[in-house]
């Protein structure tokens, strides 16, 4: 089974409207963390959110805000107000674990490719 | 600011080839990542590294060796490049705290010829 599944291959948005891009996760760790990264076409890969198992509140980095429910296990990503240099791959991404060594390596979701239309 | 480097961002070898990819990382990270990343594939772990000549494997090392001599340095060596091996190479640095979060360089492009 795929421990990190992201659902929407390609979503599209209007410049200014907000999106949601959808992770779910699978884990039997009680500890771990989940990560959002965006790859522009240039590939390089530029971390944008984090949230930890244990936080109780859902993170914001200005415009990105991931929607936690751990019940669930889903992590989505919310992208407010859209502009054009959010064309973009992202990506979802858990470590688990917390005891050092391989706890640090992270496993990735295959992606959705975000397209921003003025 | 962390700065993760990679000597190169496109790379043409031939078949049979010896090919050397470097990252170099300036944040002092205990942790550094060699991915490789194909369409529809997402990223995959060829290995890692948590400490000074220490290495793990990760999903995918065949065909795929490491080098860690300093701390700052990680090294993928492509032992016999084949065609198969045509993709982008991604390498990142951690810490160890507070969230482990890994920090990617550039890419290489390689091209196996």
């Amino acid at each position: 089974a795929q421990k990190i599944t992201q659902t929407q291959p390609g979503m599209f948005v209007q410049e200014k409207e907000a999106v949601t891009l959808d992770c779910t996760y699978d884990t039997s760790d009680q500890s771990y963390g989940l990560f959002w990264y965006k790859q522009p076409s240039s590939g390089e890969m530029i971390f944008l959110i984090y949230q930890g198992s244990y936080d109780e509140q859902n993170a914001t980095e200005g415009r990105y805000s991931l929607n936690f429910q751990k019940a669930r296990k889903s992590a989505n990503l919310v992208i407010s107000a859209s502009q054009l240099g959010d064309s973009a791959m992202y990506f979802c991404a858990m470590r688990e674990g917390w005891s050092g060594g391989s706890n640090y390596k992270l496993t990735f979701g295959k992606g959705t490719l975000l397209t921003v239309n003025p | 600011d962390v700065k993760v480097t990679q000597s190169s961002r496109y790379l043409v070898k031939r078949t049979g080839e010896k090919v050397f990819l470097e990252c170099v990382q300036d944040m002092d990270h205990e942790n550094m990542f060699w991915y490789r990343q194909d369409p529809g594939l997402g990223l995959r772990l060829i290995y890692f590294s948590y400490d000074v000549k220490m290495k793990e494997k990760g999903d995918i090392p065949e065909g795929y060796s490491v080098s860690r001599e300093k701390k700052e340095r990680f090294s993928l060596i492509l032992e016999s490049a084949s065609t198969n091996q045509t993709s982008m190479y991604l390498c990142a640095s951690s810490s160890t705290r507070p969230h482990a979060t890994q920090y990617f360089g550039p890419g290489t492009r390689l091209l196996v010829l």
